[in-house]
């Protein structure tokens, strides 16, 4: 199946820092990735839907501003929280479409997650 | 508002019987439903979609229904092994909302 990395997968930052999370697609090309987070025992809630040559869209209640999305290509989606607080330490892991591939339209691949600690 | 609900937070199974996990949903009218799986501290990973027209699903040991008047959806998994021990989520929709996941623990 299709791969999705990330980096880096665990990253510990002092607060008021920005932190950046990138998100790549390796054997696939992505028009859509999808960013999520998901604390200690719980589900993954979606953050913001990431667009290639767009802006991206954002879920209600996370801050547009606060977490920064930039899909730069086809390949490469990137996550930056900006001055990061104790309450933004979690997990934080991102997912891609296959467009290219009929056979797996609706289904998504996930990435490893990243998790950011913040002091 | 839209919901969905997994039936139990965990589940402890001895080794060769079978997982039951259940997955309820309301306020939706999904076209399909999808299962995943998450092991600690990495990404889910894709198991089986499952289409409104599609009783039923199966891939290997898994094995899936939907039944969209009961708007739920029942998980599988017969000759359980140690290996299948994780968490087993459902999720709906274009942008993949999840429930919260059912922890399976299989005993040796």
């Amino acid at each position: 199946g299709a791969v999705v990395s990330q980096h880096p997968s665990r990253v510990i930052c002092k607060s008021g820092t920005s932190v950046k999370i990138e998100c790549r697609s390796l054997d696939f090309q992505a028009t859509t990735m999808f960013w999520y987070r998901q604390f200690p025992k719980q589900s993954l809630m979606l953050m913001a839907t990431s667009n290639e040559g767009s802006k991206a869209t954002y879920e209600q209640g996370v801050e547009k501003d606060k977490f920064l999305i930039n899909h730069a290509s086809l390949t490469l989606s990137t996550l930056t929280v900006t001055s990061a607080h104790p309450e933004d330490s979690s997990f934080y892991i991102c997912s891609a479409r296959d467009m290219g591939s009929l056979s797996s339209y609706n289904e998504q691949f996930f990435g490893p997650g990243t998790r950011l600690t913040v002091l | 508002s839209q919901k969905i609900e997994q039936n139990s937070e965990a589940l402890n199974i001895q080794e060769g019987k079978t997982a039951t996990l259940t997955c309820n949903y309301t306020n939706y009218s999904p076209a399909y439903l999808q299962w995943y799986r998450q092991d600690p501290g990495r990404g889910p990973v894709f198991l089986l979609l499952i289409r409104e027209n599609e009783k039923e699903k199966r891939k290997e040991r898994l094995k899936v229904t939907f039944d969209t008047t009961l708007k739920q959806s029942l998980f599988h998994i017969t000759a359980s092994q140690p290996a299948d021990s994780a968490t087993y989520l459902c999720a709906l929709g274009y942008k993949l909302s999840f429930g919260a996941g059912t922890t399976v623990t299989v005993r040796a």
